[in-house]
């Protein structure tokens, strides 16, 4: 079946510091990809939608500038957490929706843990 | 706005005791529902899906029925095993919403032998 993955599932990053991560559609062309942050006990928050070869829509409350997000080809999508701080450790997860397909065939990544320390 | 509610885990049961997952949502329009999975170290994986009231979304033993009166999509299986043993989401997406989900805060899951 279809396949994302995302680099790095955990990552360590001290205060102040930017982290890089990623979300790979392997073996299918994606046109649109979600990026997800999960607090515990909390549900699936989206936070962007990204287009290849646009910018990235934020939902409301999500500061653009802090969470830069770049899809820049069919198959890869980056969010940059910049200038960390422990508030931003969280689960981020992406999810990809296959180029041509309806809005039900959504494939998402492991997930990626981020500490901030 | 629209939400999704599930029971709060962890859910811990016998091998082939039967599952039932609570979840209610709030929509505006008509939405689809959806159960994901989350095994450990995995993505979420798509479980089952209705789309539409009264339809029945089934798949690998589980169930879960729209219901628009009661506005549930409760999910269910008669006999767990111990592969059960994940994490559960119950998510809403309304058509027109960009292919955007909704979930719920995830039921985790543990089945004993």
């Amino acid at each position: 079946g279809a396949v994302v993955s995302q680099h790095p599932s955990r990552v360590i990053c001290k205060s102040g510091t930017s982290v890089k991560i990623e979300c790979r559609s392997l073996d299918f062309q994606a046109t649109t990809m979600f990026w997800y942050r999960q607090f515990p006990k909390q549900s699936l928050m989206l936070m962007a939608t990204s287009n290849e070869g646009s910018k990235a829509t934020y939902e409301q409350g999500v500061e653009k500038d802090k969470f830069l997000i770049n899809h820049a080809s069919l198959t890869l999508s980056t969010l940059t957490v910049t200038s960390a701080h422990p508030e931003d450790s969280s689960f981020y997860i992406c999810s990809a929706l296959p180029r041509g397909s309806s809005g039900n065939t959504i494939y998402f990544g492991e997930g990626s843990w981020l500490t901030v320390v | 706005g629209d939400s999704v509610t599930q029971m709060e885990g962890p859910v811990t049961l016998s091998e082939e005791a039967f599952l039932t997952i609570n979840c209610t949502y709030t929509a505006t329009g008509y939405p689809s529902l959806f159960w994901y999975v989350q095994y450990p170290g995995e993505g979420l994986q798509l479980l089952l899906k209705a789309t539409k009231a009264d339809d029945k979304g089934s798949n690998k033993g589980f169930e879960a029925t729209y219901r628009k009166e009661t506005t549930s999509f409760h999910l269910e299986k008669g006999s767990v095993q111990v592969s059960d043993s994940a994490v559960y989401f119950c998510a809403l997406g309304v058509a027109g919403g960009g292919n955007k989900l909704t979930f719920g805060t995830g039921t985790q899951l543990k089945v004993e032998l």
